[in-house]
């Protein structure tokens, strides 16, 4: 079992609606959680960032933990055709210089 | 543009051939890390390296590849005698490790095809 799990998709919506995206993870030792958006053969780009239990909004993005569930959701407003990408999850643990551990992506298409 | 760069951007191989790429992170940039991507499945961590010292390697470095980090600035992988299974995504990463809350940068990734 790996240890961050994501629904690879592809998750299709239509333009405006919201998009729910999630992972679990086994690790009780991750305390930094982070969602990366990737363009088709483009590197992964940091969209949100967050420590530990609790919510964090940026514009149309929304980032949730449950620490406690092992549970983390990135939710996009006011979905656009550009958001049309793959969008994965990465976790660490506390100290510094520690690898990220990504889960394997959701493909997700807006439909205009 | 200031953000991480990465040389080449695609390479096509021949098996049994040697492949080396290249990674220049952020300006100031001490922390830098080198991840794999296959199709369809997110990066996996292969080395980091403070300034120029590697301090951790995944054991999905065989010890066909190595990498290195001259004088703390750009950072090398070599990959000798390639297989078809190093046909991937090579993501370079780095990072500010001032904090514990260090966030790491990606460059546009080297794709590589053995062939």
């Amino acid at each position: 079992q790996k240890e961050v799990e994501q629904d690879p998709g592809p998750l299709s919506v239509p333009e405006g609606a919201i998009v729910s995206l999630n992972c679990t993870y086994s690790n009780s030792a991750f305390q930094y959680f982070m969602w990366y958006r990737q363009y088709s053969r483009k590197g992964p780009e940091l969209l949100m960032y967050t420590y530990s239990s609790g919510n964090k909004e940026d514009g149309r993005f929304t980032a949730q933990v449950d620490k406690s569930s092992k549970y983390i959701s990135l939710f996009i407003r006011d979905s656009q055709p550009s958001d049309s990408a793959t969008y994965l999850c990465a976790m660490r643990g506390r100290a510094a210089g520690n690898k990220l551990t990504f889960g394997g992506g959701t493909r997700v298409l807006v439909k205009p | 543009d200031t953000g991480v760069s990465q040389d080449p951007r695609h390479k096509i191989t021949k098996r049994g051939q040697n492949v080396t790429f290249r990674c220049d992170p952020i300006s100031e940039h001490n922390r830098l890390y080198w991840y794999r991507q296959t199709l369809g499945q997110g990066p996996e961590f292969l080395t980091y390296f403070q300034n120029e010292a590697q301090l951790e390697k995944s054991r999905l470095l065989s010890d066909r590849f190595s990498a290195e980090r001259p004088k703390g600035s750009f950072s090398t992988l070599e990959i000798q005698r390639t297989e078809q299974g190093d046909s991937a995504m090579y993501l370079c990463a780095s990072s500010l490790g001032v904090t514990e809350q260090e966030t790491q940068y990606f460059g546009p990734g080297t794709r590589l095809l053995v062939l």
